[in-house]
């Protein structure tokens, strides 16, 4: 079975600063996607940003990048230059297979701070 | 571009009794996902059609949850009788086509509350 395992219930940040969400996995899978989804406070889920594992390269999305340590089964999230509207629930999610079952962990909650 | 649609927002029922949530996917996706959200926990999918035919049931409690999706589009999510622990977000998800590595984009979710 999959598991995704974010151990930091929570977190906060001061604008301006970086900061950084862990995620691990659990797979024997060796083809899959990687995923952070956003919840804002009482909005939608919106993606973030995603990661092929047989790329190599990481993914990056403007202030969002993330470091994937495939042999280690590792995601971590990059927030640069953080700002308040980046106040959100961060989940990362797990995909393989041809049912594009995603499997969440259970979310970091940030608090982007002045 | 609309996003997914749901409804109600908000539903507060007793336990034992029924419960039904709607959804819209966006426009032209083929795949329909419904996700049951237990308060300090990630999403866990309950279950996913491609157009109207079931991909994966295997986590919907069967002899409580239903779900159908006619005519390929809209989809409902019924629950009867409503136990406490049913008190969750309930979020519909779409995606294009259902290739594996396709994006999912959610809707805004259910709040359920059994009491």
């Amino acid at each position: 079975a999959q598991t995704v395992t974010q151990s930091q219930p929570e977190m906060s940040v001061q604008e301006a600063e970086t900061v950084t969400l862990s995620c691990t996995y659990d797979t024997s899978e060796s083809n899959y996607y990687l995923f952070w989804y956003k919840q804002p406070p009482s909005r939608q889920m919106i993606l973030v940003i995603r990661q092929e594992a047989y790329k190599q390269q990481n993914a990056t999305e403007n202030r969002f990048s993330v470091n994937f340590q495939k042999a280690a089964k590792s995601f971590s999230l990059k927030i640069s230059d953080s700002q308040l509207g980046d106040t959100a629930m961060y989940f990362c999610a797990f995909m393989y297979g041809t049912a594009s079952k995603l499997t969440f962990g259970t979310g970091t909650r940030l608090q982007v701070t002045l | 571009e609309a996003g997914v649609a749901q409804s109600p927002r908000y539903k507060i029922i007793e336990k034992r009794q029924s419960v039904a949530f709607w959804c819209n996917p966006i426009s032209g996706h083929a795949t329909l996902y419904w996700y049951q959200q237990i308060l300090g926990q990630g999403p866990k999918l309950l279950i996913q059609f491609q157009n109207n035919g079931v991909v994966d049931d295997s986590q919907l409690p069967k002899d409580r949850f239903s779900a159908e999706r006619l005519k390929g589009v809209d989809s409902t999510l019924k629950i009867q009788p409503a136990k406490l622990e049913d008190s969750a977000v309930y979020l519909c998800a779409s995606s294009l086509g259902g290739l594996w590595r396709e994006t999912q984009y959610f809707g805004p979710g259910t709040r359920l509350l059994v009491l």
